[in-house]
């Protein structure tokens, strides 16, 4: 079973702050994925990376940064933390966008709180 | 883009019977289509994916149903017990953008009580 391995599992932060939020994955998948899940939204998604060195916007991504150093690990930075940003992140990875391979594997969440 | 509703939003069952959630997209090129069940506290578990249109895939105590024309997803646990209870999304992947990207629905947080 993939691995994927969130840093840390909760936070409390203060307005303004800088977060960031560590992923790391153990199964050589090309793509990594940043998800904040909010009560009554479901999973949105941030950022994703496709490849080392390289990042895209996703959905919400006003407010986030991200950074792909390796293949392993993908970071959720958060330059000035703010109210609204309090929720739980999921990280997520999967293969290639092969047919077969459209499953993520998600990590355990982290659960940012911003005060 | 893609619009995700999914109803209802909280569903509470006795053990034994059945839980009934249901997702209606917009994309009409949407082509997969995916059931994660998440437990209190943990994070997301594949239950289904599916892919061909109209079909009916059983797993171990539930039934999902894909109807393409109808642009309508569902998940149905039949003998629903305690350990189903927790948090259902479906999540539908829309005409193809380049990347992996799922638009999850706003979930359904199913109680199964004794």
């Amino acid at each position: 079973e993939a691995a994927v391995t969130q840093s840390p599992r909760s936070k409390v932060a203060v307005t303004g702050g800088k977060v960031t939020l560590s992923c790391h994955q153990t199964n050589n998948h090309d793509y990594m994925y940043w998800y904040r899940q909010d009560t009554g939204h479901g999973l949105r998604l941030i950022h994703y990376s496709y490849v080392a060195d390289s990042t895209e916007k996703g959905d919400i991504p006003d407010g986030y940064k991200a950074s792909r150093p390796s293949q392993e690990n993908f970071s959720l930075i958060l330059e000035l933390a703010s109210l609204s940003q309090t929720a739980v992140y999921f990280c997520a990875s999967s293969p290639d966008r092969g047919v077969s391979n459209e499953r993520l594997f998600f990590g355990h969440g982290t659960k940012l709180s911003v005060l | 883009g893609e619009q995700v509703e999914q109803r209802p939003p909280h569903l509470s069952v006795r053990e034994g019977d059945s839980a009934f959630i249901t997702c209606t997209y917009t994309d009409p090129n949407s082509y997969y289509f995916f059931w994660y069940k998440q437990e209190p506290g943990a994070s997301l578990q594949l239950l289904m994916k599916v892919f061909s249109s109209t079909e009916i895939n059983e797993g171990q105590g539930f039934t999902v149903l894909l109807n393409k024309k109808d642009k309508r997803l569902s998940l149905n646990l039949t003998a629903a017990h305690p350990g189903d209870s927790a948090a259902y999304f479906c999540a539908v992947r829309s005409s193809d953008s380049g990347y992996n990207k799922l638009t999850f629905g706003k979930g359904t947080v199913l109680l199964v009580s004794p």
